[in-house]
């Protein structure tokens, strides 16, 4: 059974690049969030999708970023252009849609490094 | 607004010593969910264990155990006997009935347990 499936594991890149992070939730899961984790900040939401349709993006931190779900089965998450600071370990997330009660299965996460 | 606060940044213990991890919340919903989390050394967040607002009945299992309280606004997790393999840093975070699984995490819990 595949757990959450996160690409690219690492990224490297330079200052201005257009990074692009991918997501394959769980099969027959219908919430999708996204997750940034730094030092700094901790754990935060950026995004969450609801049946592929956004619901909530009040987390992403500005216009660089933007996250997509053409589907259920995958969702992107792009920085363009991507800056120092947005160096940081991003995690998807999947989970049956509920109210709030059902716990939601990590990716291993994409650790970026923006230079 | 919610929070949820985990005042404990770190804490180190000897193998065999039993330890708890505070976590305190705050929210005005009266359905609520509360969940810890496990981030390893090898990084992936791992699901630990999900209470509701309406069972506040203490739950065990194997060298694991929660204490939630709401007079108190607390959600305690004790390990006994703790183990080397125990050593990681640890989430408590909190979700509403009505935030389609929008979790808010705590800061975390570095736990170190020395052979």
């Amino acid at each position: 059974d595949a757990g959450v499936i996160q690409s690219p594991r690492h990224e490297v890149t330079e200052m201005g690049q257009e990074v692009t992070l991918r997501c394959k939730p769980i099969s027959g899961h219908n919430s999708l969030f996204w997750y940034r984790q730094t030092m700094m900040r901790g754990l935060e939401l950026l995004i969450y999708f609801n049946n592929n349709v956004p619901i909530d993006d009040s987390g992403m931190p500005e216009d660089r970023f933007s996250a997509k779900m053409p589907n259920a089965s995958f969702s992107t998450l792009k920085i363009q252009p991507s800056e120092p600071r947005d160096s940081a370990v991003y995690f998807c997330a999947s989970s049956l849609v509920g109210q709030g009660d059902n716990e939601q299965f990590f990716g291993p996460g994409t650790r970026l490094t923006v230079l | 607004a919610q929070k949820v606060t985990q005042a404990q940044t770190e804490i180190s213990v000897v193998e065999k010593e039993d330890v708890t991890l505070d976590c305190v919340y705050e929210t005005r919903d009266t359905t609520y969910y509360l969940f810890w989390y496990k981030q390893p050394p090898s990084g992936e967040l791992v699901f630990l264990i999900r209470r509701n607002s309406f069972d506040e009945q203490n739950e065990i299992s194997g060298r694991y155990s929660w204490n939630f309280q709401k007079s108190t606004s607390s959600f305690n997790f004790t390990i006994t006997a703790s183990q080397v393999v125990d050593s990681a840093v640890y989430f408590c975070a909190l979700s509403s009935y009505n935030q389609g699984g929008k979790l808010i995490f705590g800061q975390g819990t570095e736990l170190s347990v020395k052979p």
